[in-house]
């Protein structure tokens, strides 16, 4: 099984500023990388896929890279709707889908 | 658009069982691989189990492996999810998520609201 780990656990962000969050596979899986956002109550949202296109439903200001074992999901300029958490997914490896324990994105 | 609206959670005894459904609307059911994720009180996501969009492949988590069943009625566009032997550790959130393609192995792109099931005495 491929382990997912995410780094840090929380992040404490001012509004305006920038958030980097980390998620690293145990083995590579190329760029079979997907990013989701979830707010409390609600269902995650497809935020990246393939390591680095977003989804249409979210601005530019959110962007994704990496391949093989690193990845970051950067904020470049947080907004008040972007406190979250923020899970990693590595869909390289059926039958055994992973997801990374998540990044909470919180306000300073 | 898309929904996903999955019902049948509920309370249920360790050792019991429960059938999860989600209903789909919006694209072209049998076209899509689907899945089903859960998710623990207070705790990250877990994928559970998925199927192609010809219901031909399926894939489950070790964890569920023996004990759950997942299927789809493309007459009802509906995804199902079948739970036997139900343990304290299966309680969670349910989702059914949509595949971003005709086979498992891709991202969810469309997730539904949940659907909660508990495994108490």
């Amino acid at each position: 099984e491929i382990v997912m780990t995410q780094s840090p656990d929380t992040l404490s962000v001012s509004p305006g500023e920038r958030a980097t969050l980390s998620c690293r596979a145990s083995q590579s899986v190329s760029n079979n990388l997907a990013w989701y956002q979830q707010k409390p109550g609600q269902a995650p949202r497809l935020l990246i896929y393939g390591a680095s296109t977003r989804a249409t439903d979210f601005p530019a200001r959110f962007s994704g890279s990496g391949s093989g074992t690193e990845f970051t999901l950067t904020i470049s300029s947080l907004q008040s709707e972007d406190f979250a958490v923020y899970y990693c997914h590595q869909y390289e490896n059926l039958p055994q889908f992973t997801f990374g324990p998540g990044t909470r994105v919180e306000i300073k | 658009e898309v929904q996903l609206l999955e019902s049948g959670g509920g309370l249920v005894q360790p050792g019991g069982s429960l059938r999860l459904s989600c209903e789909a609307y919006g694209f072209t059911f049998n076209l899509y691989a689907m899945g089903w994720v859960r998710q623990a009180p207070g705790k990250g996501l877990e994928w559970v189990s998925s199927v192609s969009g010809s219901g031909g492949r399926t894939h489950y988590a070790d964890s569920v492996k023996g004990r759950f069943i997942i299927s789809r009625d493309h007459s009802k566009n509906t995804l199902h999810l079948q739970m036997n032997g139900l343990r304290g550790d299966d309680t969670a959130l349910y989702y059914c998520a949509r595949g971003s393609g005709y086979s498992p192995d891709s991202w969810f792109d469309y997730w539904g609201q949940g659907t909660l099931v508990t495994v108490s005495s």
